[in-house]
């Protein structure tokens, strides 16, 4: 059974930093995409970030270019996301996706139960 | 960036009717186009991908259909586990979006 367990949410303060991760099991982990995709409290589901099998591929959405950055670790089957500079508007629930192939192109499937982080003072 | 908008934002229907929700692109995608549904507190589950293809497990009520930029979810006979918002995502190339969502009640 494919399993993701996202950690690493918490309260931090505006301008600070966070790395969440997501440990996967149940799959070749290094056969496929990952992606982040955060809700924030009441609204809908919105694409953070995504990284191919090999890193070689990477995206971000324009809300948070050039303050997070996404990375895996294959050997450990492990996800992350190193946020920079959080903002009051980061505050969400992070979900880690797996995707369907080795390219960050695809529907995702399965989807972790979220690590919440809240960014306030 | 292509941009996804639903509609309706939300509706409520009786249970046995036949719902509809509309997913339009801003610009052609052809049929990289997946459907969604999270139930209240849960994790996002994938229905439909490929604009028209079920994912196994999930009841044949649901069905998807559109290409280009006009893409339809169709439950042809509303139940109460049905409730839920529905989000479609466009998946052919990054920035990966999402539609803002259509919360789906009973009536």
């Amino acid at each position: 059974e494919v399993q993701l367990v996202e950690s690493g949410g918490g309260l931090v303060q505006p301008g600070r930093s966070l790395r969440l991760s997501c440990a996967a099991s149940g799959f070749t982990f290094d056969d496929y995409a990952m992606h982040w995709v955060r809700q924030a409290p009441g609204k809908g589901l919105e694409w953070v970030s995504g990284i191919s099998w090999n890193s070689g591929s990477i995206g971000y959405a324009d809300s948070v270019k050039g303050r997070f950055t996404i990375s895996r670790d294959n050997a450990k089957n492990s996800l992350y996301l190193q946020m920079n500079s959080l903002r009051a508007e980061d505050t969400a629930l992070y979900y880690c996706a797996k995707a369907i192939g080795p390219t960050v192109t695809g529907w995702f499937d399965p989807w972790g139960q979220g690590t919440l982080v809240t960014v306030s003072s | 960036d292509i941009q996804m908008t639903q509609s309706p934002s939300s509706l409520s229907a009786s249970v046995g009717d036949r719902v509809t929700i509309t997913c339009r692109a801003s610009q052609g995608i052809s049929n990289y186009l997946a459907w969604y549904q999270q139930k209240p507190g849960k994790v996002p589950k994938l229905l439909i991908y490929a604009a028209s293809t079920l994912q196994s497990g999930v009841p044949s009520r649901f069905s998807g259909s559109g290409s280009g930029t006009d893409f339809t979810l169709t439950i042809s006979s509303l139940q109460p586990e049905d409730v839920a918002t529905y989000y479609c995502q466009k998946y052919n190339s990054a920035p990966i979006t999402f539609g803002q969502g259509t919360r789906l009640e009973i009536k």
